[in-house]
């Protein structure tokens, strides 16, 4: 299994809405309703900020909102803010072998 | 607070053995699936085992398989993971990560991560 796809880097303005796609197989993101999503901060532990496809764990902003079609999932940060400057990664559950797939991450710069 | 901590990492020579300690606090060690997962440097996050809560089997990806072995003390709350044969593919850092229960995939606590590097 190959990592799931997604853009190296994205630049919104504060306040702009942006998404974020991650792209895999029918093996992966398709056939389950397991992907997740997480936020890198430099020097910090991922945190976890989109589970189920779309839901929010306690505490994490209802700025960020996550969906999936097909084999791609998008998350979705509404009303950008400077402190979402971090590295997201999303993930999926891909069958009791592989288990599980994570994207390459995507670096998000608010201009 | 709830919190895990990783040690252990270091550097090793290929062929080495490491153990990796991953001590949780605050809250039910024994009540969640455990993992570990790795970012080698400039590369994504890849996950490396799971240590079930039931008591299910822990499973492995191919990369670690037969070389690898996690396991954990209850009495400690300490998430380990036996690196052995260490190949210079390992130099990452690693971090273990607790499971929501009953969520794939669902990693809601992480340590700061430890880092590996196997080079001679």
């Amino acid at each position: 299994h190959s990592a799931l796809t997604q853009p190296a880097s994205v630049s919104g303005s504060p306040g702009q809405s942006l998404t974020i796609s991650c792209t895999g197989t029918s093996s992966d993101i398709a056939s389950y309703k397991y992907v997740s999503w997480y936020q890198r901060s430099p020097g910090k532990a991922p945190k976890l900020i989109i589970y189920d496809v779309n839901e929010r764990p306690s505490g994490v902003s209802n700025r960020f909102s996550g969906s999936k079609s097909g084999d791609t999932a998008s998350l979705t940060i509404s009303g950008l803010q400077t402190e979402d400057e971090a590295d997201y990664y999303c993930c999926s559950y891909a069958g009791s072998d592989t288990y599980v797939l994570f994207g390459g991450g995507t670096k998000l710069t608010v201009l | 607070e709830v919190q895990l901590v990783e040690s252990g990492g270091g550097l090793v020579q290929p062929g080495g053995s490491l153990r990796l300690s991953c001590a949780a606090s605050g809250f039910p060690f024994i009540s969640h699936n455990m993992y570990w997962i790795r970012q080698a440097p400039g590369k994504e996050l890849v996950w490396v085992s799971r240590l079930n809560s039931d008591g299910r089997p822990s499973t492995y990806a191919d990369s670690v398989k037969g070389r690898f072995t996690i396991s954990r003390d209850t009495s400690k709350n300490t998430l380990y993971l036996q690196m052995n044969s260490l190949r210079a593919e390992d130099t990452a850092v690693y971090f273990c990560a607790r499971g929501i229960e009953g969520h794939a995939v669902a990693f809601d606590l992480w340590g700061q991560g430890t880092p590996v590097t196997v080079s001679s």
